[in-house]
């Protein structure tokens, strides 16, 4: 069974950097599609990035030169470091499992709430 | 980026009424369009990919049609348990986008 599992959401300041983790079990993260989308509170989805098997990596224009998302095979865990935080970064941040083809998000974990406030 | 414009952005209907919702993206994106249906409090779960493939946990009341840049999620008789948000999302692009949701509330 597929599992995903995000850690490391809080409350920070704006200009602050946090990490988020994303521990997954029942498949490997390395030869996956794996993604970050981010839902701020009662509003839409929104992709936020992707990495691929080979290591690529894609970020939404509202994110890029900011986060960075990353994998650690060893522990079939996937990261979103996050740099430079706004206001506008306050929402709660799954981690995705992509399947069937890329960007496709079968499996989703419950989530973990980033706030950003002074 | 890809645009997805979704239509209505909500919607009143009643059990056993048909529903239907659009999505429209800025420019063609070859069928490569995914739903997601999201319960309050829970993650969206994909209920089609590919404009019309399903997912083998969704009824086969829900259905997927379209091409180009018009899509549509179809629900031939709506059940309590659909009321939900619904979201598309265009996969075409290695830069992913969402629509901004329909929400289905009860009449």
């Amino acid at each position: 069974e597929v599992q995903l599992v995000e850690s490391g959401g809080a409350l920070i300041q704006p200009g602050g950097s946090l990490r988020l983790s994303c521990a997954a079990s029942g498949f490997t993260v390395s030869n996956s599609y794996m993604s970050w989308v981010r839902q701020a509170p009662g509003k839409g989805l929104e992709w936020v990035s992707i990495i691929y098997s080979g290591g690529s990596t894609y970020y939404a224009d509202s994110v890029k030169g900011r986060f960075t998302i990353s994998r650690d095979n060893s522990k079939n865990t996937l990261f979103l470091q996050m740099n430079s935080l706004r206001v506008e970064d306050t929402a709660v941040y799954y981690c995705v499992r992509g399947a069937r083809y890329p960007g496709v998000c079968v499996d989703w974990g419950r989530g973990t709430l980033v706030t950003v406030s002074s | 980026d890809i645009q997805m414009t979704q239509s209505p952005s909500s919607l009143s209907a009643s059990v056993g009424d048909r529903v239907t919702i659009t999505c429209r993206a800025s420019q063609g994106i070859s069928n490569s369009l995914a739903w997601y249906q999201q319960k309050p409090g829970k993650a969206p779960e994909l209920l089609l990919y590919a404009a019309s493939i399903l997912e083998s946990w969704v009824p086969s009341r829900f259905s997927g049609s379209g091409s180009g840049t018009d899509y549509t999620l179809t629900i031939s008789s709506l059940q309590p348990e659909d009321f939900a948000t619904y979201y598309c999302q265009q996969y075409y692009s290695i830069v992913s986008t969402f629509g901004q949701g329909t929400k289905v509330e009860i009449k």
